[in-house]
C-alpha cells in the first residue's frame, strides 16, 4: 500500500514570491491534514480538509491556504513569502474515522532566500 | 487549551542501555494518544495508539503505557538504529488537529 506521498520534495523560493505543495494522501483516505515543522517549534497545525471542505485552521495567517480535490489529494499554497515561512511542511491523511492515527508524508523542505 | 510536553528534550544512551521517555499532557477529556518516530528529514512515522489509562503496547524493544496524566515510551535494550526523535500527540475534541509535544531526540551509541 503506497503511503502519503507530498511533492516538490523541496521548493527553494525568495520573498514575495508564491509556493504551491502538494499531496496525495493514502488509498481510502479522505481527509488530509497539513503542518508545519519550523527548527525549535515541533509541529503545528494548519490546515484540515475532508471530503473537499476546509474543516478547520490552525493560527496562521490568511495567505496560507489550500484545497482538496475530488480525488482526495490536496493542495497547500502559501503567498507572499516570507523569510519565517522556511520549514518542513508536512502532510498526512487518516480515514474519515477521527480516532485513527494520522500517517505522515515526508514532508516538502521550503527555504525562502 | 490542550498542551504536550515530553521530557526530556535529548536523551543521550549506551548500546543496552535501557531508559525511559515521558510524555504529559493536559486536555479536556482523553481521546487517545499517539507515539510517533521521526528520522532526520522524514515525516513523523507512526507507532502505537493508546486509548485509555493502563492501556500498554508493544513493539519490538519498545512499550507505550498510558496514565491518566502521562504516557511512557519505555525503550529496552536500545540498538543504534533506534536513534531518531520521538513525539507524543492528542486529538482535539473534533479530531481536526493534533497537538504534538516537541519530542525527545534519542541518539544510542554503539
Amino acid at each position: 500500500e503506497a503511503g502519503v506521498t507530498q511533492s516538490p520534495t523541496h521548493l527553494i523560493k525568495t520573498r514575495g514570491q508564491q509556493a504551491t505543495l502538494r499531496c496525495s494522501p493514502i488509498s481510502g483516505h479522505t481527509s488530509v491534514y497539513w503542518y508545519q515543522q519550523a527548527l525549535g517549534l515541533g509541529l503545528q497545525f494548519l490546515l484540515w480538509y475532508d471530503e473537499g471542505e476546509e474543516r478547520n485552521r490552525g493560527n496562521f495567517p490568511p495567505r496560507f491556504s489550500g484545497r482538496q480535490f475530488p480525488n482526495y489529494s490536496s493542495e497547500l499554497n502559501v503567498n507572499a513569502l516570507e523569510l519565517e515561512d522556511s520549514a518542513l511542511y508536512l502532510c498526512a491523511s487518516t480515514s474519515r474515522s477521527g480516532d485513527q492515527p494520522q500517517h505522515f508524508g515526508d514532508g516538502t523542505r521550503l527555504s525562502i532566500l | 487549551e490542550d498542551q504536550v510536553t515530553q521530557s526530556p528534550e535529548a536523551l543521550r544512551l549506551q548500546e543496552g542501555e535501557s531508559s525511559s521517555l515521558n510524555c504529559s499532557y493536559t486536555v479536556s477529556g482523553l481521546r487517545g494518544l499517539f507515539w510517533y518516530r521521526q528520522d532526520p528529514g522524514k515525516g513523523p512515522e507512526f507507532l502505537f495508539t493508546l486509548y485509555s489509562a493502563g492501556e500498554e503496547k508493544e513493539k519490538e524493544r519498545l512499550k507505550a503505557t498510558l496514565t491518566k496524566k502521562e504516557s511512557f515510551l519505555h525503550i529496552t535494550a536500545p540498538k543504534p538504529e533506534d536513534s531518531a526523535t520521538y513525539l507524543c500527540a492528542v486529538p482535539n475534541s473534533g479530531y481536526s488537529t493534533l497537538t504534538f509535544g516537541k519530542g525527545t531526540m534519542l541518539l544510542v551509541s554503539p
